[in-house]
């Protein structure tokens, strides 16, 4: 098995420019996980969908970031438009189970960096 | 109040010490519990789930006491590939929500 994949791995952008990350989950699992971690704030739960469904974005900063499901193989994560204090590695991962009751498995992350 | 508490560290222990960490929840209804462990610039990965009964893989032993709402780990004869970031995990079915503790650093030295 693959595992989860981010795309890309690395993104470097300038203050005001439209980013989008990318996630392929396992195949089967109904969960997927947006995460965002920084030194400061560590790893924060942006977003959570249940079979492509949006559960939960509570976690989501601002209106200037969105996320999809549009199908059980594919996520984005956009950011529109992105600011410097951005800059950090997120992190995609999927669960066979919702809720987060069972292992979450995680992509390498992007790391993005906002000038 | 963080909703998932845990002691930063840094902890630097020889090879072949025994480490505990220790991580307190807030939330009295959270369900589900784990240990992730995180290397340098790589993404996390469960070590362990934490049971009511207790749990031991190896030389790793975690437990739960949700009495006093808190969970542990335990790393016997460390090595120096234990050297991470130990992140203690909390799920609150009712909210459909994970929580990451902050994590705690562990050095073994030679």
């Amino acid at each position: 098995d693959a595992g989860v994949i981010q795309s890309p791995r690395h993104e470097v952008t300038e203050m005001g420019q439209e980013v989008t990350l990318r996630c392929k989950p396992i195949s089967g699992h109904n969960s997927l996980f947006w995460y965002r971690q920084t030194m400061m704030r560590g790893l924060e739960l942006l977003i959570y969908f249940n079979n492509n469904v949006p559960i939960d974005d509570s976690g989501m900063p601002e209106d200037r970031f969105s996320a999809k499901m549009p199908n059980a193989s594919f996520s984005t994560l956009k950011i529109q438009p992105s600011e410097p204090r951005d800059s950090a590695v997120y992190f995609c991962a999927s669960s066979p189970t919702p809720n987060g009751e069972d292992t979450q498995y995680f992509g390498p992350g992007t790391r993005l960096t906002v000038l | 109040r963080k909703e998932v508490e845990q002691d930063p560290g840094p902890f630097n222990v020889p090879e072949g010490a025994t480490v505990a960490f220790n991580c307190t929840y807030s939330n009295s209804a959270s369900q589900s519990f784990f240990w992730y462990r995180q290397d340098c610039r790589k993404e996390p990965k469960l070590l362990m789930s934490v049971y009511s009964s207790g749990n031991e893989d190896g030389r790793f032993t975690a437990q739960l006491n949700r009495a006093s709402q808190y969970i542990s780990l335990l790393i016997r004869d460390s090595k120096l590939s234990d050297s991470a970031t130990y992140l203690c995990v909390v799920t609150n079915t009712g909210g459909f929500k994970t929580i990451f503790g902050a994590g705690t650093r562990l050095f073994v030295k030679a």
